[in-house]
């Protein structure tokens, strides 16, 4: 079964540091996708980022970067020079191949000014 | 509308009683799916809906719960003899289609309904 790790719940950084969320992975399949969405205060879940398992190149988009490791199962989320408008819950999710996302817990990110 | 909406934004209803909560997707998408969110909590799938397939309602947590949609449009999530532990946020979100091995298609979430049952 398919399952997704959010071991922070929360996390509270000044506005300017770096912060790293972490989300670690369970599936038996070769062929996955990992995700991460973005639910403001607003509560509407925005999406971030989508990867495939046979894509482990990191990517970097503006303050935001994504370090897929196929070796831990991990899909960690690093956002440099975090803003006050990154506070948000961030989730995870997981989706094999005709299955359903899963997503995890989340962590409530509180980045002050 | 450009996105996926949901109405009500917000619902209070006495325990016992039943809801009715809607979501329009967005135009072309052929998937549509439910999910809750209970305080704090992440997302429970709870249906998904492809064209005019069999709905998969494998995450439905009781016979209580049962959703319809018409073709590619509006979908309505009916929860019947609401119970206290009802009350979350059901969020809908629609896709173009489910994942497949060619690749995948993000699923766009509307604003979510918060139910709250008294």
């Amino acid at each position: 079964a398919q399952k997704v790790t959010q071991a922070q719940t929360e996390i509270s950084v000044v506005e300017k540091e770096d912060v790293t969320l972490d989300c670690v992975y369970e599936t038996r399949d070769t062929t996955y996708y990992l995700f991460w969405y973005k639910q403001p205060p607003s509560g509407e879940l925005v999406f971030l980022i989508r990867r495939n398992s046979f894509d482990e190149q990191n990517e970097i988009s503006g303050r935001y970067s994504w370090n897929f490791q196929k070796s831990t199962s991990s899909f960690n989320f690093t956002i440099t020079a975090s803003q006050v408008v990154d506070s948000a819950v961030y989730f995870c999710a997981l989706s094999e191949v005709y299955n359903d996302m899963r997503f995890g817990a989340g962590t409530r990110l509180t980045v002050k000014p | 509308g450009a996105g996926v909406s949901q109405s009500p934004s917000n619902k209070v209803t006495e325990k016992g009683k039943d809801v009715e909560l809607r979501c329009d997707p967005i135009s072309g998408h052929t998937a549509l799916y439910w999910y809750r969110q209970r305080l704090g909590q992440g997302l429970e799938f709870l249906i998904y809906f492809q064209g005019n397939s069999a709905p998969d309602k494998s995450g439905l947590p009781s016979d209580r719960f049962s959703a319809e949609r018409t073709g590619e449009s509006v979908s309505t999530l009916t929860i019947q003899r609401t119970q206290q532990e009802d009350s979350a946020v059901y969020l809908c979100a629609s896709s173009f289609g489910r994942v497949s091995i060619g690749g995948y298609n993000e699923q766009f979430f509307g604003p979510g309904t918060r139910l709250t049952v008294l």
